[in-house]
């Protein structure tokens, strides 16, 4: 497996544009989440998904985040309107748990710059 | 950029020294925990986790350490190399495999 796979690498876009980031999971992993890091506030786990369905939001920090899991192979992470304080890298996880083992693993994230 | 940020923790060792990195959780029912490595410009990277019902777990040159009493979990890396410089982040997971993430410590691997 390729493992997860989060698309683009990087993004420079300009305020008030509208900005999708998307992830595909590993496949056979039930589990999505999106996370945020940024200097400040370090990992921050903004939304979460399991068997695609929306569990938790309550890390999404405005409406203007929106997060979409339409099948178990992609989802995404729409900011709209973006604002310069959005910008930060922004990591797709997946993971499953069999028996004694849980697997979690990261995309390489998306560095997002809003000028 | 930014003036004002994160201070993480800094643990300078020796080339060939044993690294121990520590970690302290706040819900004492979380199920499991991971350590992740994150070097520059990378995601995070899955090194071991262990389940809430042990005390010890050991992978290629790793030990992780719970102790349930205190709610403290350890990274362990014996024979440190240059490679192993990196940012290490403990997580503790639940319901749905959801992780919740710790500030990190920085470890620094001198020749």
């Amino acid at each position: 497996d390729a493992g997860v796979i989060q698309s683009p690498r990087h993004e420079v876009t300009e305020m008030g544009q509208e900005v999708t980031l998307r992830c595909k999971p590993i496949s056979g992993h039930n589990s999505l989440f999106w996370y945020r890091q940024t200097m400040m506030r370090g990992l921050e786990l903004l939304i979460y998904f399991n068997n695609n369905v929306p569990i938790d939001d309550s890390g999404m920090p405005e409406d203007r985040f929106s997060a979409k899991m339409p099948n178990a192979s992609f989802s995404t992470l729409k900011i709209q309107p973006s604002e310069p304080r959005d910008s930060a890298v922004y990591f797709c996880a997946s993971t499953t748990t069999t028996g004694t083992n849980t697997e979690a693993f990261f995309g390489q994230g998306t560095r997002l710059t809003v000028v | 950029g930014e003036s004002v940020g994160l201070h993480l923790p800094t643990l300078s060792v020796q080339e060939g020294d044993n690294s121990i990195i520590n970690c302290a959780y706040s819900n004492s029912a979380s199920d499991y925990f991971i350590w992740y490595k994150q070097e520059s410009g990378k995601g995070p990277q899955f090194i071991i986790d262990i389940r809430s019902n042990m005390d010890k777990r050991q992978g290629q040159r790793v030990t992780v350490l719970l102790n349930k009493t205190v709610k403290h979990l350890s990274l362990q890396i014996a024979a440190t190399q240059p490679g192993d410089s990196a940012v290490y982040f403990c997580a503790e997971g639940g319901g749905y495999n959801k992780l919740i993430f710790g500030a990190g410590t920085r470890l620094a691997v001198h020749p």
